[in-house]
């Protein structure tokens, strides 16, 4: 079956921009989770959402990013007026069970902001 | 913020060498898990101990747990050229209900043909 996909792969925006990433996990999957991965770095947590409901937004760095997942499935992670410090590359995870499973990662968007 | 630690940073070894990574953690979990990440991709899931496990075998793998040091280390036997990628622990920091996992920040091992 198809495993963790997000769109765009790729994006630059102009410091200032809005930008929206998205992210389809696995179909059925519950648990879904957003990272930040700067280069040479681990992933860090953002957000965790439980079907439609977003259990922990503590990692979100600043109020400047949001995140949704209105109908359990689909994710999407939106950063406005961005900044040069949000270049990073963003990884969505998703799992099957309450977190206690193995998450399975897409390859992320690598965001530049200039 | 990262609460794992990895050493070494970096591992350059021979092809059919073993490579050791090791992690460090910071409070009690309930579970430990190692991924690898080929350079532009996202993460994949290699093994899962949990708390009450000491050692775990998965193929060409071996990992261990000692939860009274808080650390962890994963073995790979015989080395491949496609093992090249970045290691990463991570654990589980249950909190209020939710679930989130902190990563470390990584072993960048290099197996050379």
């Amino acid at each position: 079956g198809a495993g963790v996909s997000q769109s765009p792969r790729y994006k630059v925006a102009k410091r200032g921009q809005d930008v929206a990433l998205r992210c389809d996990p696995i179909s059925g999957h519950v648990s879904l989770f957003w990272y930040q991965q700067a280069l040479g770095q681990g992933p860090e947590f953002l957000t965790y959402f439980q079907n439609e409901a977003q259990l922990d937004k503590s990692g979100l760095p600043s109020d400047r990013f949001f995140a949704e997942r209105p109908e359990g499935s689909v994710s999407t992670l939106k950063i406005q007026r961005t900044q040069q410090e949000d270049s990073a590359v963003y990884l969505c995870a998703s799992s099957d069970d309450r977190g206690r499973q193995p998450q399975h990662f897409g390859d992320g968007t690598r965001l530049s902001i200039l | 913020s990262q609460q794992g630690e990895e050493d070494p940073q970096a591992l350059s070894i021979q092809e059919g060498e073993n490579a050791t990574m090791n992690c460090s953690y910071k409070t009690s979990i309930n579970n430990l898990q190692w991924y690898r990440q080929n350079s532009g991709r996202g993460l994949v899931h290699l093994i899962l101990i949990r708390s009450n496990e000491r050692e775990k075998h998965s193929g060409r793998l071996r990992v261990t747990l000692d939860t009274s040091k808080k650390s962890s280390s994963l073995l790979i036997t015989a080395s491949r050229a496609a093992d090249t990628a970045s290691y990463f622990c991570a654990t589980d920091a249950r909190t209020s209900g939710t679930y989130k996992y902190i990563f470390g920040t990584g072993t960048r091992l290099k197996v050379l043909a």
